[in-house]
């Protein structure tokens, strides 16, 4: 069974940075591209950033383009998500996805993270 | 960006009658066009994936259709645990992005 656990969220300070982390299980992690994707309350669904295979390549939306990055660690089947320079509408649900070409089919429970003084 | 409109944006319904939601977007995605159902204080769930493909473990009364810029969404027969939030997604171009939603509420 497919299971992604993210984990590190919680309150920040603007300005400040957080990193999120993302356990993988029931699959080869390594033969996946991955995802984040985010939902701020009450909202829809942002596509964050995607990571291939190995981790040489990343994207990225432009919302967070330049301030948060996307890696990965296939010993550990873990996913990460470094977030600097935090700013308030950065406020969301995040989840981890599996990124199978265009799709994603497995998503995480997500992990609420609050940008707020 | 490609823009995908969603319609409605709330729609009630009565069980057992046949739906159809819309997902339009702004310039064609091919069938690179997937639905996602999303039910309360839940995570996304992958229902339809290229327009019309199905999902293994989804029930079969959901069906998906459409290519290019229009595509539907069809419940037949819809059941109370259907009560949710539906999204499409676009993955014919970066970045991936999603309609607004359409929100299936009791009529």
């Amino acid at each position: 069974e497919v299971q992604l656990v993210e984990s590190g969220g919680g309150l920040v300070q603007p300005g400040r940075s957080m990193k999120l982390s993302c356990a993988a299980s029931g699959f080869t992690f390594s033969d996946y591209y991955m995802a984040w994707v985010r939902q701020a309350p009450k909202k829809g669904l942002e596509w964050v950033a995607s990571i291939s295979y190995e981790g040489s390549s990343t994207y990225y939306g432009d919302s967070v383009k330049g301030r948060f990055t996307i890696s990965r660690d296939n010993a550990k089947s873990t996913l990460y998500l470094q977030m600097n320079s935090l700013r308030s509408e950065d406020t969301a649900t995040y989840y981890c996805a599996r990124h199978v070409y265009t799709v994603f089919d497995y998503w995480g429970q997500g992990v609420m993270v609050t940008v707020s003084s | 960006d490609v823009v995908l409109t969603q319609s409605p944006a709330t729609l009630s319904v009565t069980p057992g009658e046949r739906i159809s939601l819309s997902c339009r977007a702004s310039e064609s995605v091919d069938t690179y066009l997937h639905w996602y159902q999303q039910k309360p204080n839940e995570s996304p769930r992958l229902l339809i994936k290229y327009a019309s493909q199905s999902i293994s473990g989804i029930p079969s009364r959901f069906s998906g259709s459409g290519s290019g810029t229009d595509f539907t969404l069809s419940i037949n027969g819809v059941e109370l645990e259907d009560l949710s939030i539906y999204y499409c997604q676009q993955g014919n171009s970066l970045p991936h992005t999603f309609g607004a939603g359409t929100k299936l509420e009791l009529k």
